[in-house]
């Protein structure tokens, strides 16, 4: 079943504005996981931030996480067209868990 | 570091052949393997986990006989699609945690597209 619903589904956005994207999820999780998929391939690895974290930065992403309203948020800061793609939220309970997925968001962003 | 490759990339076959796909962690030893089926425009599903050793542990709906898995080492992990149909055409995605890295983070392969005739 999948745990994280993203939204917007689809977001479009000119080059240099930062993009927001929004995950909710129903259960209790150990940590929350934010990935990129570009056309046809795997996925990458973004942020991974814990169910005791409140905000996490990793160069122009900042990830926030609401366990009382079972969010989080995954901002991109400055976008590129570059930053393209697919994104989804996967939720986890712990060390060599499976993750469950959300349903991702497409982000376009006009050059 | 913590890159995972799959074999083929791509794969054409005749309805009622198997196709077996390797996932590999090229420079980390894997304790846990996950494959994943993944339809157009669509997120992931999980099909099973595996760990080295020991049998799989398929979601629930995931035809076991249908859908083999072997993990017989900490870098390599193989799923056969048996007598694979039309219906069976997807992207199939592998990713692996490792033994020394951040435990909860899934390192991804690249997927491959099977496509039945």
């Amino acid at each position: 079943s999948q745990q994280g619903e993203e939204d917007p589904q689809a977001l479009s956005i000119q080059e240099g504005e930062n993009a927001t994207m929004n995950c909710s999820y129903k259960t209790s999780i150990n940590n929350l996981q934010w990935y990129r998929q570009n056309s046809g391939r795997g996925l990458v690895h973004l942020i991974l931030i814990r169910s005791n974290e409140r905000e996490k930065h990793s160069g122009r992403l900042r990830v926030t996480l609401d366990t009382s309203k079972k969010s989080s948020s995954l901002l991109i800061t400055a976008s590129r067209a570059a930053d393209t793609a697919s994104y989804f939220c996967a939720t986890g309970t712990g060390a060599n868990s499976k993750l469950t997925f959300g349903k991702g968001i497409t982000l376009s962003v006009r050059p | 570091g913590a890159v995972v490759s799959q074999h083929p990339s791509r794969v054409i076959c005749k309805s009622g052949t198997s196709v077996k796909i390797e996932c590999r962690s090229l420079d980390f030893q894997a304790t846990t393997m996950f494959w994943y089926r993944q339809f157009p425009k669509q997120s992931l599903m999980l099909m099973a986990t595996s760990n080295e050793g020991s049998k799989a542990t398929y979601e629930q709906g995931v035809e076991k006989d249908k859908f083999l898995i072997n993990h017989a080492s900490l870098t390599l992990s193989t799923l056969t699609v048996t007598s694979a149909h039309p219906e069976d055409s997807s992207f199939y995605i592998c990713s692996a945690n490792g033994l020394a890295m951040y435990q909860e983070t899934q390192y991804f392969g690249p997927g491959t597209r099977l496509l039945v005739l």
